[in-house]
């Protein structure tokens, strides 16, 4: 079955702490890969995403994932956080087909 | 604001009851794709629509069921409410089934409170 996981449903950093969230899918046919994010209170919101080329994506706010085919994986980082950064982070994977299938999410607090 | 129009935003009825769920995609875009996020299950596809008609199915109880105008606008009904039908639930649109690679644009979602 097509499937994502996220490792980690809560996270608790420091302002300035780097931050890795790990994703990985069940699929190993062509995918395309989404991290999306939402703040308290608002939607869903792109963060960035991957279909082809250089594994390493950058998306905005800092934000970047690297896809690494062997592993199954698109895991989220960002060097820096900021207290502003505090939301719930969903990886999606879109499998063959046009149904986007999301991971638990992840609530990340970052402290100030 | 994202393009996508979800109302209302906030629903509160009675178990038994039946309700409708609007949203109206962003301009230019034919698909549209319903999700429900509990803090259960988490984000669960339920159905698309593409251009009228239904594209793909998810986790979509018999007692849920969805349609998409010819104007693109899209209405979930649910009916026999049942407590644990309480979520919120996200109305998605993209340009088009081979668009969807480009990602999904979200509306704000209509939280459903079953009392």
């Amino acid at each position: 079955a097509q499937s994502v996981s996220q490792h980690n449903h809560h996270v608790i950093l420091s302002e300035a702490a780097s931050l890795e969230l790990g994703c990985n899918y069940s699929y190993g046919g062509t995918v395309n890969l989404f991290w999306y994010v939402q703040y308290p209170g608002q939607h869903l919101q792109l963060l960035l995403k991957y279909f082809s080329g250089d594994p390493l994506v950058k998306g905005i706010k800092g934000f970047e994932a690297e896809f690494i085919k062997s592993k199954f994986s698109f895991n989220l980082r960002k060097p820096s956080v900021q207290w502003s950064d505090t939301a719930e982070y969903f990886c999606a994977v879109l499998f063959c087909g046009n149904k986007l299938v999301f991971g638990a999410g992840t609530i990340l607090r970052v402290k100030s | 604001d994202s393009g996508v129009t979800q109302t209302p935003k906030h629903l509160i009825t009675a178990t038994g009851q039946r309700v409708t769920l609007r949203c109206s995609p962003r301009s230019g875009d034919l698909s549209v794709y319903w999700y429900q996020q509990s803090l259960d299950q988490g984000l669960q596809f339920l159905i698309q629509y593409y251009n009228g008609e239904e594209r793909a199915k998810g986790n979509i109880l018999e007692r849920f069921s969805a349609q998409q105008f010819p104007d693109l606008h899209s209405e979930l009904n649910l009916s026999s409410l049942e407590l644990g039908d309480s979520a919120l639930y996200f109305c998605a649109s993209s340009a088009s089934d081979r668009s969807a690679h480009y990602g999904y644009t979200f509306g704000s979602g209509t939280r459903l409170t079953v009392v």
